[in-house]
């Protein structure tokens, strides 16, 4: 049975920094590319980021909103993956849902497995 | 990057009824368009990916269509646990992949 169990949520500063993990079982991790999606309390659906397996050259993609701020890795020997969250705004307030591409291909790529979610406050 | 534009933003229907939600791309997509399902409280569920293809799982009575910019996700006969918020998601090309601003199915 494929898991993803997110941990690390909680309040924080604005300017602080936070790291989510995503404790992955059930699948290839090496081989999936995995995703950070967030909601905002209220709000649909935003994409934050990608990170590729190793075969895809592990690359790293990330939204607007978070580029240079937000961090995406992976430690495929303790199926991980975390997300560095530094210079947090009141904004970035959501919560954080880790998701896994497992039955996806690169070149048809979608969400399959998705965690519960971990809330990530962001207040003074 | 590519906007995701869904409607309606909500609607309410019964139990049995034919029920037909619209995502529009800013740019072709050609087929690369996931529909998710999330109810409240939960993470969300993929129903449908590559426009038309159903997730292992999933009822028969959700059904996608569509190809370049213009996409359709029919629930057949809308069901009690089919009360949700229903978003699309692009998958073309290069990241960000970004979602529609969601569908919210309430009952009548």
């Amino acid at each position: 049975e494929v898991q993803l169990v997110e941990s690390g949520g909680g309040l924080v500063k604005p300017g602080g920094s936070l790291r989510l993990s995503c404790a992955a079982s059930g699948f290839t991790f090496y081989n999936s590319w995995m995703g950070w999606v967030r909601q905002a309390p209220g709000k649909g659906l935003e994409w934050v980021g990608l990170i590729k397996s190793k075969a895809g050259g592990e690359t790293r993609d990330y939204a607007a909103p978070v580029q240079g701020r937000f961090t995406i890795s992976r430690d495929d020997s303790e199926n991980t993956l975390f997300l560095q969250m530094n210079s947090l705004k009141t904004e970035d307030t959501a919560v954080y849902f880790c998701s896994a591409i497992v039955k996806g291909t690169p070149s048809n790529p979608f969400f399959d497995y998705w965690g519960q979610g971990a809330l990530v406050t962001v207040s003074s | 990057d590519i906007q995701m534009t869904q409607s309606p933003s909500s609607l309410s229907a019964s139990v049995g009824d034919r029920v037909t939600i619209t995502c529009r791309a800013s740019q072709s997509i050609t087929t690369y368009l996931n529909w998710y399902q999330q109810r409240p409280g939960k993470a969300p569920k993929l129903l449908i990916y590559a426009a038309s293809s159903l997730q292992s799982g999933v009822p028969s009575r959700f059904s996608g269509s569509g190809s370049g910019t213009d996409f359709t996700l029919t629930i057949s006969s809308l069901q009690p646990e089919d009360f949700a918020t229903y978003y699309c998601q692009q998958s073309y090309n290069t990241p960000p992949w970004t979602f529609g601003q969601g569908t919210k199915v309430e009952i009548k």
